[in-house]
């Protein structure tokens, strides 16, 4: 069975400071995994995926990501957060060939001055 | 990028209405869209992949009679809600499909009075 776990209902982070939203995987085969940002009554943005490769992934907005098999861990970081990052940021991870996403709890990110 | 849109992005109806939402992928073509359910701070709950041409797939505890799906082309799927009651209300998420990602549209919100 595909799992994805994020651990944390709420990270709070003051302005300027790094931050950090925990993924855990169980995913079989080879994982597809992606992060995603929602913003209040909106769909889903896309900010990152690993595919294969580098395990660090960079992507929008400043964001990146480390693959860590041996963790089963995605974590999503941010070096220096913005009061406009506070969000809700979902971690989801396909088999690799797999049809559906299965996503995590989601994370409810507030950055604050 | 790959754009998803979705129409209405509002819609309240009364009960025992019918309502459409339209999901529609802009520069792609999708052979698979999905359809998810969203509640308040809440994750992803997928309802049913749609395959063009073909019928609908339902997630384990989704009414297919209540929740029609149509898949009539490779940049259409709809989603029809009959008979609806308040405790549908929700916001209602499609995606599309394209190569091993699934690009998102904004959302419906979907108020059942």
């Amino acid at each position: 069975a595909q799992s994805v776990a994020q651990p944390e209902d709420q990270v709070n982070v003051a302005e300027g400071n790094p931050l950090t939203v925990k993924c855990t995987y169980s995913v079989s085969g080879n994982p597809y995994l992606f992060w995603y940002v929602q913003y209040p009554n909106r769909g889903l943005q896309f900010l990152l995926k690993y595919i294969t490769g580098d395990n660090l992934v960079k992507g929008s907005y400043g964001f990146e990501a480390e693959f860590n098999k041996s963790q089963t861990s995605f974590h999503l970081k941010k070096p220096s957060a913005l009061v406009s990052d506070s969000a809700l940021y979902f971690c989801a991870g396909v088999t690799g060939g797999g049809n559906k996403l299965t996503f995590g709890t989601g994370t409810q990110l507030k950055v604050e001055l | 990028g790959a754009v998803v849109s979705q129409h209405p992005s509002r819609v309240i109806c009364k009960s025992g209405t019918s309502v459409k939402i339209e999901c529609r992928s802009l520069d792609f073509q999708a052979t698979t869209m999905f359809w998810y359910r969203q509640f308040p701070k809440k994750s992803l709950m997928l309802m049913a992949t749609s395959n063009e041409g073909s019928k609908a797939t339902y997630e384990q505890g989704v009414e297919k009679d209540k929740f029609l799906i149509n898949h009539a082309s490779l940049t259409l799927s709809t989603l029809t809600v009959t008979s609806a009651h308040p405790e549908d209300s929700s916001f209602y998420i499609c995606s599309g499909k394209f190569a091993y990602e699934q690009y998102f549209g904004p959302g419906t919100r979907l108020t059942v009075t």
